[in-house]
């Protein structure tokens, strides 16, 4: 039970390049998330999703773009990459709003 | 505007003691509350969970107090063991109004069992 699934671990990108990270799970929850966890600080939510088709503003979506066209994937595209997006990105998903969500193993992204 | 908050960045305890851990927020549509550790490198795990209708939930060594009027939740690891060294974010979501939905996360508090 692969659980949420995301890919790259690491990236490097140049200032203005794109790239789209990618999430899937397995778990047939409805819920999914994107988070962001900057040094010292806690995770802040970037977008989420209550379901297919349904997509939603975070605490800081600025700079990035969701789809969610099928219940498993979830990917987060960065269109214009600066340095302020150097962070690690944590995707997650949780069966509904009152249950834990399972987060995969983190995307660290470096902006130079 | 932070709505959940872990004041102490760190904290230090003996093999064998107990470990607690706090949590304050601000925000009254708060209903659920967990508790998640992450080790570094990897992504958060849950720990344990409570519901506002309840004020204590134990599984194991972890157990999780909720005192509603205070706005104020702790986490208790009796007894704290060296593999339990690792970061605790406490996150709250509520059921309904503005932050439904979403996990709200504190800074996290580096925990650190010495052996």
């Amino acid at each position: 039970n692969a659980g949420v699934t995301q890919t790259p671990k690491f990236r490097i990108l140049k200032i203005g390049q794109s790239m789209t990270l990618q999430c899937t799970q397995d778990m047939n929850h409805n819920y999914m998330y994107w988070y962001r966890q900057d040094p010292g600080m806690g995770l802040k939510l970037i977008y989420y999703s209550v379901g297919a088709g349904i997509t939603d503003k975070g605490e800081v979506p600025n700079g990035y773009n969701v789809s969610r066209s099928t219940t498993e994937d979830f990917p987060l595209r960065l269109e214009l990459a600066a340095p302020s997006q150097t962070s690690v990105y944590f995707c997650a998903s949780s069966y509904n709003s009152n249950t834990e969500a399972f987060f995969g193993q983190g995307t660290r992204l470096t902006v130079v | 505007d932070q709505q959940v908050k872990q004041n102490s960045p760190s904290l230090s305890v003996q093999e064998g003691r107990i470990s607690i851990l706090n949590c304050d927020y601000t925000n009254s549509m708060f209903d659920y509350f967990l508790w998640y550790k992450k080790y570094p490198a990897e992504g958060p795990t849950f720990l344990i969970s409570i519901s506002s209708i309840k004020d204590k939930n134990e599984d194991g060594r972890f157990t999780v107090f909720l005192n509603k009027s205070a706005k104020h939740l702790s986490l208790h690891i009796v007894p704290s063991q060296p593999g339990d060294s690792a970061v605790y974010f406490c996150a709250a979501s509520a059921s309904s109004g503005g932050s439904n939905y979403k996990l709200t996360f504190g800074k996290g508090t580096l925990l650190t069992v010495n052996p």
